[in-house]
């Protein structure tokens, strides 16, 4: 079955360390995205990338780090200089360019918390 | 992006129709409208969307007002499994690349369904 992984699940880390998200997508997709969700709120743009090769940032970039070196995977890494990382991160994909009428596929999800 | 306006929760009994409303008062000609929903420690799902005219598929109905201020998500037999976090979602068409597929989440309705 086509679809987006993330791992892991449930994710633990001291603070001030880096720590990198998985977002791996089997559909064929272009365009992938990480999102970033608090308790009670909706999804925030993290970072997004439309090509391999190429990412952009989003709305609060500052403290992530990605990379697309593969159609497929999207690593997000949060690191030290993330003030507040404990949250609910969502990667997603659509099919190639931005076409206002896309669905967007979305990953099961990270949730990450710092000690 | 154009901002939309939810309740914040609305109930619902199980079997029955649900309408969700969603204003956009500031939508565009151009903008399409989305809906998205989120079960509860998951990503979110695509749900339906639509321009100008009503929209069915298998999930729901989507309802749009002749002005396009105004749409409606409509469940027309409500289960359990539609308890989740029901985001309106205004995108605007992509031309010359500079809409890069974003979804500007709000906060949304959380919909409850009583058995």
């Amino acid at each position: 079955d086509g679809g987006i992984t993330q791992s892991p699940k449930y994710l633990f880390r001291k603070e001030g360390q880096n720590v990198t998200l998985s977002c791996e997508q089997n559909l064929n997709h272009d365009a992938m995205y990480w999102y970033r969700q608090d308790p009670g709120q909706g999804l925030r743009l993290i970072y997004y990338s439309q090509i391999v090769n190429d990412f952009q940032k989003g709305d609060i970039a500052e403290g992530y780090s990605v990379s697309r070196e593969k159609k497929e995977s999207f690593p997000l890494t949060v690191t030290s200089a993330q003030k507040n990382p404990t949250a609910f991160y969502l990667c997603a994909s659509t099919v190639g360019g931005s076409s206002s009428y896309n669905e967007q596929f979305f990953g099961p999800g990270t949730r990450l918390t710092v000690l | 992006d154009a901002k939309t306006t939810q309740p914040n929760s609305m109930e619902s009994n199980e079997e029955e129709p649900v309408h969700l409303p969603c204003n956009h008062s500031t939508i565009s000609g151009t903008d399409y409208i989305h809906w998205y929903r989120q079960l509860p420690s998951q990503g979110p799902e695509y749900v339906i969307h639509g321009l100008t005219s009503n929209v069915n598929n298998r999930m729901a109905s989507l309802a749009i007002a002749e002005d396009r201020k105004s749409s409606t998500l409509i469940l027309h037999r409500a289960t359990l499994r539609d308890a989740a976090v029901y985001y309106c979602i205004l995108r605007g068409f992509n031309a010359g690349g500079t809409s890069y597929g974003k979804l500007t989440f709000g906060q949304g309705t959380i919909l409850t369904v009583h058995p």
